[in-house]
Order: structure tokens, then sequence, then C-alpha cells
């Protein structure tokens, strides 16, 4: 079954270095997302991404984030500067036509020290 | 701000008892709803799928129900079993603009004991 592959599994940084998640989403799929999962708390929107651009943000996605999609395969996160309060667990899934059929990446757990 | 609560946060129940687990939204202008499972220091699983024109949805024994006019679902599990110990989320995908991602509930922790 096809599956989104995400790297690393976890990764610790210190606290104002730049993280870049990847993400290699299932090869069919249109839309890509970015979740995130403060530990205890519930799984948050970050961004969605469709033909090369952002297609929504919510209000956690500020000037810190960006995403891209290098080479048509990864899609990755990259956030500037690391805060502790970006310490959780970062979700990618992708959907062939948006809105439903999502399938998620095991995660990425981002530790900031 | 649309919000999605799931009741109860926790439930442990013995092996084969049938369940059911809430969820709530609070703006009835929904593109569909969504029940996953997440295993610790896991992903999610998409469980079952319900368009907002449909009541239900059954995947073996699973069975979701969605009330649109009254902001609710419900999870059935029947003959629970202990692989089936989980946290099981409800999300939302609203129609009313903005952000057309998932939002989610807090979940709700389920052990079966064997």
């Amino acid at each position: 079954e096809p599956e989104v592959t995400q790297t690393p599994s976890h990764q610790v940084t210190q606290m104002g270095q730049e993280v870049i998640l990847r993400c290699v989403p299932i090869s069919n799929h249109l839309y890509f997302y970015w979740y995130r999962q403060i530990l205890g708390q519930k799984v948050e929107f970050l961004v969605s991404f469709y033909n090369n651009e952002i297609s929504e943000k919510s209000e956690i996605f500020d000037d810190q984030f960006s995403v891209e999609r290098p080479d048509g395969s990864n899609f990755t996160l990259k956030i500037r500067s690391t805060k502790l309060e970006d310490s959780a667990m970062y979700f990618c899934a992708s959907s062939v036509q948006g809105l439903d059929g999502y399938t998620f990446g095991s995660g990425t757990r981002l530790t900031v020290v | 701000k649309q919000e999605v609560t799931q009741i109860p946060a926790a439930l442990s129940v013995p092996e084969g008892e049938n369940l059911v687990l809430n969820c709530s939204f609070t703006d009835s202008a929904i593109y569909n709803l969504q029940w996953f499972r997440q295993d610790p220091g896991k992903g999610l699983t998409s469980l079952l799928l319900i368009q907002s024109s449909q009541r239900e949805q059954t995947s073996g024994r699973l069975n979701a129900s969605l009330d649109k006019s009254s902001g609710r679902s419900t999870l059935y599990i029947a003959a629970s079993q202990p692989g089936d110990s989980a946290t099981y989320l409800c999300a939302v995908v609203y129609s009313g603009g903005g952000a057309d991602g998932l939002t989610f509930g807090k979940g709700t922790h389920l052990i079966i004991q064997p």
C-alpha cells in the first residue's frame, strides 16, 4: 500500500537553528499538507500546498515557516529560527483531490533545546 | 472559531464490549468528517470518511454516523479487541471558506482490557 514517508523520525535542534523536515508524498497525489501536534494537544493544521503554491495556511504558519516542493517528489517544511515552542510532532499528509482521502506520514518528532 | 470536541477523553472497557465514541462540532457547514486512529508515537490512520450528504459509513466492526444539523458524529466499535487500543480522532473539513485543512478534536484514548 502506498505510503507517505517522513524523515527524519526524530530531530533535536538548538533554539535559533534552522530545521528542514522532509516528506515524500504518494506519487499520484496532488495536494500536500503539514500538521503539527504539540505533546498532549490537538493535531493542528499548518499549511496546504497545491500546484506548486500555498493554497491555505493557518495563523500558526507565520514568517518563520516555509514550504517547498523542490524536485517534484519531496515536500519540505522549513523552520527558519526554531523556538522552544516549536517542539512538536510534525505530520505530512497528501491526497489525490484535496478535501478528503488523506494519507498521513508517521511524523517527525522535533525537539528544540 | 470552529471547534471539535470529543467525549469521553479516555475510556477503558473489557474485551468484547461494544462501545461508542462521540464527536461534536460547532459549525454544521462541513464538507466531510473523518475518524482517524493514532497509535502511540505513530501517524494517523484514516478509518472512515463521511461526506456531508451521507448519514453513516461502515468498515468491518466500525460504524460512523453523522448528524450534520445537530453537529454530532459517533463512532461505534463492535466486539472490541485489545488491538483496538489507541487514540481515536475526529476531524472535519469546513465548507464555509478559510483553511481547507482538517480541524481535529483532542481524541478519545481507548484501552481495551484483555
